[in-house]
């Protein structure tokens, strides 16, 4: 069954950019029936959906982040980033990669990663 | 953004009770929903989506209804395995918005 994987530094400083890959196994990014994104997680408080991309390159983000976040996929590697610019304190989350359904009567994020801690500090 | 509003933001249940979680959207949604779990240092899991649909795998117990802004998760016979936090979802369009949860905790 499809597993996605994340990985990335833990630590990152302020204003500097974060960098995550999630590593899909299973499945292939490039499929035609999913979109690929990032949902995060502040310590102690609710899901904040990130950003997320279809196999076409089409992206789509959350507005609050827009201008700093950049979702890709390297189809090679069968893996999708997330790049976050200039972070502050309040990017510190744990941040997932998710796959999301675009079936015929299936819908949903169906696939999680385990989730990884992101700490933004100097 | 289409904001997604919950209740209760936490109810203390006993083993064997029904319990019922409702979301609410800002503008209508059709049936484009879905109801995630998570418990504590885990990642979410899908238990329903479009509103109604059981996700495979998921206890019968779990059940979705509504269209339109109004959507209600019940679980007919709380178990042990179902304290966690419940969130609501639309999948309607972007940016994707999620319901503050609900912690449901033992009573």
């Amino acid at each position: 069954q499809v597993q996605l994987q994340e990985s990335g530094p833990g630590l990152v400083k302020p204003s500097e950019t974060l960098s995550l890959t999630c590593t899909v196994s299973g499945g292939s990014v490039s499929s035609s029936s999913y979109y690929w994104g990032w949902i995060r997680q502040p310590p102690g408080k609710g899901l904040e959906w990130v950003g997320s991309m279809y196999y076409s390159g089409t992206t789509y983000y959350n507005p609050s982040l827009k201008s700093r976040v950049t979702v890709s996929a390297d189809t090679s590697k069968n893996q999708f980033s997330l790049k976050l610019s200039s972070v502050t304190a309040a990017d510190t989350a744990v941040y997932y990669c998710a796959r999301e359904r675009d079936l015929e009567w299936e819908y949903g994020m169906d696939v999680w990663g385990q989730g990884t801690t992101v700490t933004v500090s100097s | 953004a289409i904001q997604m509003t919950q209740s209760p933001s936490s109810l203390s249940a006993s083993v064997g009770d029904r319990v019922t979680i409702t979301c609410r959207a800002s503008q209508g949604i059709r049936n484009d929903l879905g109801w995630y779990q998570q418990k504590p240092g885990k990642a979410p899991n899908l238990l329903i989506y479009a509103a109604s649909s059981l996700q495979s795998g998921v206890p019968s117990r779990f059940s979705g209804s509504g269209s339109g802004t109004d959507f209600t998760l019940t679980i007919s016979s709380l178990q042990p395995e179902d304290f966690a936090t419940y969130y609501c979802l639309q999948d309607y369009n972007y940016p994707r918005t999620f319901g503050q949860g609900t912690k449901v905790e033992i009573k």
